[in-house]
């Protein structure tokens, strides 16, 4: 159970696109999701934190509308990057609490962004 | 400032052998802390977790202690396996106002088992 699924796993474009990721909570209903960033042989890092209803909280340095995040419904968040450039190319992974916040988040299984 | 670390980059060991990957944290008002294995391509996966109450907590093969005093935090794997094999990664969980957390991840630890 508590399954995070992310569509897609892998994605190439060209610069200047703008891709949309979906992460979507399978099984359990999200009211918080996280998405994160990571870099190879890197951590995650933390961009921002996506509120169903509400506006998505970023953390300093990730640009809103460079990285922009919609919480549609209690199991569904998006993160679209948009005008997308070779150096946003990276490893994104979003997660959730099934149990709530303070609890272990499940994260999905990433998409590999590419921007040619 | 605030940070979650490693002591050691890479780990290697032979099958069979007890593992102990290790981690600081510089936040003694941290309450949760989470170990989590990441294989190649793969998101997070998680592994155990401890609240800042408790000093150990044993899972399947695996153990996280905690030493407060020092800001410690170490996940020990019995009998390692291949299949063992991964980047290990401690993360604090900070409440950052309200009931919002913010987990915040250390650099990782690559663990290779050599058959």
């Amino acid at each position: 159970g508590a399954v995070v699924s992310q569509h897609p796993s892998w994605v190439i474009c060209k610069s200047g696109t703008s891709v949309k990721i979906e992460c979507r909570s399978l099984d359990f209903q999200a009211t918080t999701m996280f998405w994160y960033r990571q870099f190879p042989k890197q951590s995650l890092m933390l961009m921002a934190t996506s509120n169903e209803g509400s506006k998505a909280t970023y953390e300093q340095g990730v640009e809103k509308d460079k990285f922009l995040i919609n919480h549609a419904s209690l199991t569904l968040s998006t993160l679209t990057v948009t005008s997308a450039h070779p150096e946003d190319s990276s490893f994104y992974i979003c997660s959730a609490p099934p149990s709530g916040v303070g609890q272990p988040q499940h994260f999905g299984d990433g998409t590999r962004l590419s921007i040619l | 400032g605030e940070s979650v670390g490693l002591h050691l980059p890479t780990l290697s060991v032979q099958e069979g052998d007890n593992s102990i990957i290790n981690c600081a944290y510089s936040n003694s008002a941290s309450d949760y802390f989470i170990w989590y294995k990441q294989e190649s391509g793969k998101g997070p996966q998680f592994i155990i977790d401890i609240r800042s109450n408790m000093d150990k907590r044993q899972g399947q093969r695996v153990t996280v202690l905690l030493n407060k005093t020092v800001k410690h935090l170490s996940l020990q794997i019995a009998a390692t396996q291949p299949g063992d094999s991964a980047v290990y990664f401690c993360a604090e969980n900070k409440l950052r106002g309200g009931s919002n957390y913010k987990l915040t991840f250390g650099k990782g630890t690559l663990l290779t088992v050599n058959p």
